[in-house]
């Protein structure tokens, strides 16, 4: 997966716990990527990183908050997990013409 | 919201037989590109073709793009087993900083 490694690769966790998402690359690519994928809804981009330190929101960033201290690293964490969050998450990276690499996906659950 | 529309959303085909997905999408594009997912995994570049092309080919597979009728297909020639996955269109719009929005995908399943 084009040295891309996301941890966890499965979690269960309770609604109202803290829940952080890593993802971690390489590849030395200056874009990092956060999606979840749902059954009717295709990939809707959560956050994204185009360097250290700067971040911006896409489509669906309520109830989720990312940081990106060094390159190699973006996270992705529920500050309080609702039943709504469970989902497949996607890291993807890129470095030119926006053609991305995805990681194998975390699968979340949310009780 | 979504970008792209994939149509059909799932196609089932012989081995052998020739695949066609069609995508649409809304707005101006500085190009489209091409995903593939099998089940379980992360998805994969395919194919890209910028908004001054019209035709691109790789292999088994051949992309159009007709930004008029903004629209595109995606061709996949003697299909085999191994192409049963879910395809995406991808669209990254003009202005998009960096950004790709995706389809909800079109199911293939290629029948032994």
């Amino acid at each position: 997966d084009a040295g891309i490694t996301q941890s966890p690769r499965h979690k269960v966790t309770e609604t109202g716990t803290p829940v952080t998402l890593r993802c971690h690359q390489t590849e030395n690519h200056r874009y990092m990527y956060w999606y979840r994928q749902d059954p009717g809804h295709g990939l809707r981009l959560i956050h994204y990183s185009y360097g250290v330190k700067d971040t911006d929101k896409g489509e669906v960033s309520d109830g989720y908050s990312v940081s990106r201290s060094k390159t190699e690293d973006f996270l992705l964490t529920l500050e309080s997990a609702t039943s709504s969050q469970t989902s497949v998450y996607f890291c993807a990276i890129s470095e030119r013409e926006n053609i991305q690499y995805f990681g194998a996906g975390t699968r979340l659950s949310v009780l | 919201s979504q970008q792209g529309e994939e149509d059909p959303q799932a196609l089932s085909i012989q081995e052998g037989e020739n695949a066609t997905m069609n995508c649409s999408y809304k707005t101006s594009i500085n190009n489209l590109q091409w995903y593939r997912q099998n089940s379980g995994r992360g998805l994969v570049h395919l194919i890209l073709i910028r908004s001054n092309e019209r035709e691109k080919h790789s292999g088994r597979l051949r992309v159009t793009l007709d930004t008029s009728k903004k629209s595109s297909s995606l061709l996949i020639t003697a299909s085999r087993a191994a192409d049963t996955a879910s395809y995406f269109c991808a669209t990254e719009t003009q202005g998009g900083s960096e950004k790709l929005v995706f389809g909800k995908g079109t199911k293939l399943t290629v029948n032994p």
